[in-house]
This record gives structure tokens, sequence and C-alpha cells, in this order.
């Protein structure tokens, strides 16, 4: 069975702080693939990020890092000096030997000025 | 266009009326994907299709669920006599390769469909 938990229904901060969002996943397969999404007010998906499950170097992209540790299944991603503009829905996905994403329920992060 | 092109962006219908939902995929990518995401929730796979193939269609709630990808390119999600409980933005992804799970997914804005 495939799974993704984002136990972080919603969070708030204020401009220019840290902020981590937690992914934790379940997979029986060996060979497996994760992505953050951001969702913002306008719908659509917006691809972040992906990792495969052998590739456990973290990986920072701007005010971007991502953390992925397979000891405790989680795929945690960090925002640096948030800014108004990261205000929206993120998910965490997985993607197995099936070709399909299984979504979290998505974390609501709100950036206030 | 550039992306994935989703219409109508929203949709109101009566209960028990019949729906068709479109999506263009950005041109070239064969698999296309849909999904149903509940307010609050997640994206909730539905189906999948390699070029005009339906590969898994697991994901459809019920038999008033039908999609269709004729030529291998746009689209159509049809709901026939639509419920309450099908109330949901419609997501259509493309994708450019097949067989490789390691690849992103591109997603449209989304059809709102509201039965009421």
């Amino acid at each position: 069975a495939q799974k993704v938990t984002q136990a972080q229904t919603e969070i708030s901060v204020v401009e220019k702080e840290d902020v981590t969002l937690d992914c934790v996943y379940e997979t029986r397969d060996t060979t497996y693939y994760l992505f953050w999404y951001k969702q913002p007010p306008s719908g659509e998906l917006v691809f972040l990020i992906r990792r495969n499950s052998f590739d456990e170097q973290n990986e920072i992209s701007g005010r971007y890092s991502w953390n992925f540790q397979k000891s405790t299944s989680s795929f945690n991603f960090t925002i640096t000096a948030s800014q108004v503009v990261d205000s929206a829905v993120y998910f965490c996905a997985l993607k197995g030997n099936f070709n399909k994403f299984y979504f979290g329920s998505g974390t609501k992060l709100n950036v206030k000025p | 266009g550039a992306g994935v092109s989703q219409s109508p962006r929203y949709k109101v219908a009566k209960r028990g009326q019949d729906v068709a939902l479109r999506c263009d995929p950005i041109s070239g990518h064969v698999s296309l994907f849909w999904y149903q995401q509940a307010l609050g929730q997640g994206p909730e796979f539905l189906t999948y299709f390699q070029n005009e193939a339906q590969l898994d269609k697991s994901g459809l709630p019920s038999d008033r669920f039908f999609a269709e990808r004729p030529e291998g390119s746009v689209s159509t999600l049809k709901i026939q006599r639509t419920q309450q409980e099908d109330s949901a933005v419609y997501l259509c992804a493309s994708s450019l390769f097949t067989s490789s799970v390691g690849t992103e997914a591109f997603f449209g804005q989304g059809t709102r469909l509201t039965v009421v």
C-alpha cells in the first residue's frame, strides 16, 4: 500500500521566518520517487522537486531545501526566509511501481507580511 | 498553449445531469492522468492513459464515470447522472514519458464541478 501523510494541516508564519513542511510516506516498493508540488490559489499544481529512493542527498534550490531520510520515511521541505508569495498549499506525493501519484492531504502555508 | 489546458474552469450541474470535462495536454505528452480533488484534500487518482490506451481506471469511483482519449491527445472525462458527492475539482495532468515512474507530471488548473 502507498500512503503519504502530511500531519500539518495549516501553518502561519511571518515573512522572513524559516518554515519546514513535514512529509512521511509508506511504501513496500524498493524503487520509488517522492515529489513536492505547490498549489497556489489559481489551482494548478506546480512541480517543485523529485527525489528517487536511492538518492538520499539533501538538495537546495535557492530558498528551498529538501531533507530525504529513508530511515524515517520522511521527505521534509524547508523554506528559508519565507515570502508572501510562498503562500500556497504544498503537497508531498509518492510514485511507486505503478505510474500514478499518491498525494498527501496538503499543508496550507500562510506567510504574513 | 504551453501548459495543460482544461475546460470549462467552472461547471454547475443539477443533480442527475450529465457533464463532460475536457483536457488538452501538453503537445507530445504520451501519458495523461485524471485526478479528483475534494475540498481541503489532496488529489486522488482516477485514471491513466498512455496514448489512446486507458491502462488504469482503478480510481474511477463508479460506472457513472467514463474517460476517453480517442486520438491520443485530447481527453474527456464524462460523469453521468451527477450526484452531490461528485462535487470536486477535477485535475488533468500529462507527462512526456511512459514507463518511467520518476517523470514529473504537469497539471492543469482544473475544472471545479459543483452539483446542486
